[in-house]
């Protein structure tokens, strides 16, 4: 069990919207620290998306957005593609475990 | 370009041990904590330890406190993870990676470039 709780799958068809939800607790997400979110291609290691739980890095297109209420934390991606086809995870602080925790993961399949 | 290489997985017995190094370049590595994730077969991402700048902190998941010790070395631009005790359940894809955030403390950040993994297998 993750501490951070991601919906195993998502799916959409292209050019549609969808979430994927990260849900924590009140020693991570609700205790205020940040929220990152990686995608992981088929086979690749994984990627930053997301940083301080609104910020793209460079080169990561606007269809991709985060953001974060209470103990929980949300990604959406609009005008779904093919290449969105991967597992996306979040991570945060828990200070209980006194570490970086990640979610369970989310495989996005583009119908 | 800035990137971060693995090297030293393969396959142990378990209560063996074993050494990664991870090669960075490209950027002013002592300016950076560095952290490794591993990821077993089929598995989510699970963050493993982390080391400050100069060394001076080190953090550890609590399964392999006393058993993983993290490193670096500022004139080679290396990072290390030495692990003793290997148990099947370290069995894992292990990343390397650049760590970045605000302020001094690790809790706000994450890893801005990840190398491309190594295998390490726990096996008898």
């Amino acid at each position: 069990q993750s501490v951070l709780t991601q919906p195993p799958s998502v799916s959409g068809a292209p050019g549609q919207r969808v979430t994927i939800s990260c849900t924590g607790s009140s020693s991570n997400i609700g205790a205020r620290f940040d929220v990152h979110w990686y995608q992981q291609l088929p086979g690749t290691a994984p990627k930053l998306l997301i940083y301080g739980n609104t910020n793209r890095p460079s080169g990561v297109p606007d269809r991709f957005s985060g953001s974060k209420s209470d103990t929980s934390a949300s990604l959406a991606i609009t005008g779904l593609q093919a290449e969105d086809e991967a597992d996306y995870y979040c991570q945060s602080y828990d200070s209980s475990l006194s570490g970086w925790v990640f979610g369970g993961g989310t495989k996005l399949t583009v119908l | 370009e800035v990137q971060v290489v693995e090297s030293g997985g393969g396959l142990v017995q378990p209560g063996g041990s074993l050494r990664l190094s991870c090669a960075a370049s490209g950027f002013t590595f002592s300016s950076y904590w560095m952290s490794w994730v591993r990821q077993a077969p089929g598995k989510g991402l699970e963050w493993v330890a982390n080391i400050k700048k100069d060394g001076s902190e080190k953090n550890y998941v609590d399964s392999v406190k006393g058993r993983f010790t993290i490193s670096r070395d500022n004139t080679k631009n290396s990072l290390t993870l030495q692990m003793n005790n290997l148990r099947v359940e370290d069995t894992a894809v292990y990343y390397c990676g650049r760590t970045y955030g605000p302020g001094p403390r690790y809790h706000y950040y994450y890893m801005d470039v990840w190398g491309k993994g190594t295998s390490v297998t726990v096996s008898s």
